[in-house]
């Protein structure tokens, strides 16, 4: 069974620029997560999905971070314009069913903003 | 709300037993996991506890007291490749959704 897949891995960007990370859970896998771990801390969690609908944003700074999830299947994760705080992992995880369920993550795509 | 406490760091010695701890104060407490993580790379589960008590997997034990918001890792036989973070874990329900929060971690250093 393939895992979660991320791309891209690694991202070097200046302030102020955009950037765009995207995510593919595993398969039949109705919830999706993105997480910011910051080096050194617990990844803390931006936006969760059930299906193509958010069901928690609340850690989500939206003034400049979005993220979508369209037919319920890949989403991806967007920072405009991004700030030197961002810099970060950013983890995608799935799971099968909200609640009780494993997360499964991905590898994570590292964000360095210069 | 969420509010997780876990040590920052541990250091043990290799073959011996090391305990983490773990104390949570989570609204609409469902159960709550543990993971490991090793440095560079992503979470990997390795228990879920939802019932007060001890669960034992191989090497690793994980126990909770839902009464007390208190859970602890419990690692036996320490090998140098148990050196990575821990993170603790509740799930709670939050507006109708369930949704998992991570502490800090607690980085072990197992040493020779």
């Amino acid at each position: 069974e393939a895992g979660v897949a991320q791309s891209p891995r690694y991202k070097i960007i200046e302030k102020r620029q955009s950037v765009a990370f995207w995510c593919n859970p595993i398969s039949g896998h109705a919830t999706l997560y993105w997480y910011q771990q910051i080096l050194g801390q617990g990844p803390k969690l931006l936006i969760q999905f059930q299906n193509n609908g958010v069901v928690d944003d609340s850690q989500l700074p939206k003034d400049r971070f979005s993220a979508e999830r369209l037919k319920g299947v890949d989403s991806t994760l967007k920072i405009q314009p991004a700030k030197l705080e961002d810099s970060a992992v950013y983890l995608c995880a799935s799971s099968l069913k909200e609640g009780t369920g494993e997360l499964f993550f991905g590898e994570g795509s590292r964000l360095t903003v210069l | 709300g969420q509010n997780i406490d876990q040590p920052t760091e541990m250091t043990a010695t290799e073959g011996a037993i090391v305990q983490i701890n773990c104390t949570y104060q989570t609204s609409g407490f469902n159960g709550l996991f543990w993971y490991q993580q090793h440095a560079g790379e992503a979470p990997t589960f390795l228990s879920y506890n939802v019932l007060d008590g001890l669960e034992e997997k191989g090497r690793f034990s994980s126990f909770l007291s839902r009464s007390k918001g208190y859970s602890y890792l419990l690692l036996k036989e320490l090998q140098m490749k148990d050196s990575a973070s821990y993170l603790c874990a509740p799930e709670g329900t939050s507006g109708g959704y369930q949704k998992v929060t991570f502490g800090t971690g607690t980085k072990l250093q197992v040493i020779p």
